[in-house]
């Protein structure tokens, strides 16, 4: 069966940098992309941006252009985002999905909480 | 960019009744990339509804979806107690990227 885990919360200073990774199983790899999104507390989703598995591409949120880099390791099957220069507004749960034919985003991650705090 | 809008931002309703949700987009979007998500607590969203009105695999026929251009309804014909939650609407856009509505909370009145 499909399943995307994430890896565990992080604690981050303000200005340093977080990656959280994203191990896919069950279904191949390279034939999907994985979206990032993420949920501030009480909040809505965010879209952050998504990657091609199958050759890298990717597409950042226009808010996170520069901050955020994704990146996909296919001999794992991971899927990484790395978020630079934290604040503490980017504290928040982050969460991958695969995205899918007609870019449906069928299966997600548990999500990881990401806290920003001096 | 697509804005998208929800209304209501709250529903209170009971249990056996017709929930309407709202999607609006601040300009015609593909019926193709429009989805509904549910989100519960602590939990990640779930896919329902994707193409504006194909059930995601597993999904109770009573939820169903409509619309096209710029508004978009999500139906749950009757209330079961497990779909009080937040419902998003989703769309992919020409410039490559997806935005999501706020969000509807259902909840029980």
């Amino acid at each position: 069966q499909v399943q995307l885990v994430q890896s565990g919360a992080e604690v981050k200073k303000p200005g340093a940098s977080v990656k959280v990774s994203c191990k896919a199983s069950g279904y191949t790899f390279t034939s999907y992309g994985i979206s990032w999104v993420r949920q501030a507390p009480g909040q809505g989703l965010e879209w952050m941006g998504w990657i091609s598995a199958y050759n890298g591409n990717t597409n950042y949120a226009q808010k996170l252009q520069g901050r955020v880099t994704m990146t996909t390791d296919t001999s794992t099957s991971t899927a990484y985002m790395e978020l630079r220069s934290l604040r503490s507004d980017d504290t928040a749960v982050y969460y991958c999905a695969r995205v899918g034919q007609q870019l449906v985003w069928g299966y997600w991650g548990q999500g990881t909480l990401v806290t920003v705090s001096s | 960019e697509i804005v998208l809008t929800q209304s209501p931002g709250t529903l209170s309703l009971s249990p056996g009744e017709r929930a309407t949700l709202s999607c609006r987009a601040s300009q015609s979007v593909s019926s193709s990339y429009l989805a509904w998500y549910q989100q519960k607590p602590g939990q990640a969203p779930r896919l329902l509804i994707y193409g504006a009105s194909s059930r995601a695999t597993g999904i109770p026929d009573r939820f169903s979806g409509s619309g096209s251009g710029t508004d978009f309804t999500l139906t749950i014909s009757r209330l079961e107690p497990e779909d009080f939650a937040v419902y998003y609407c989703q769309q992919y856009g020409s410039s490559g990227g997806f935005t999501f509505g706020p969000g509807t909370k259902v909840d029980i009145k």
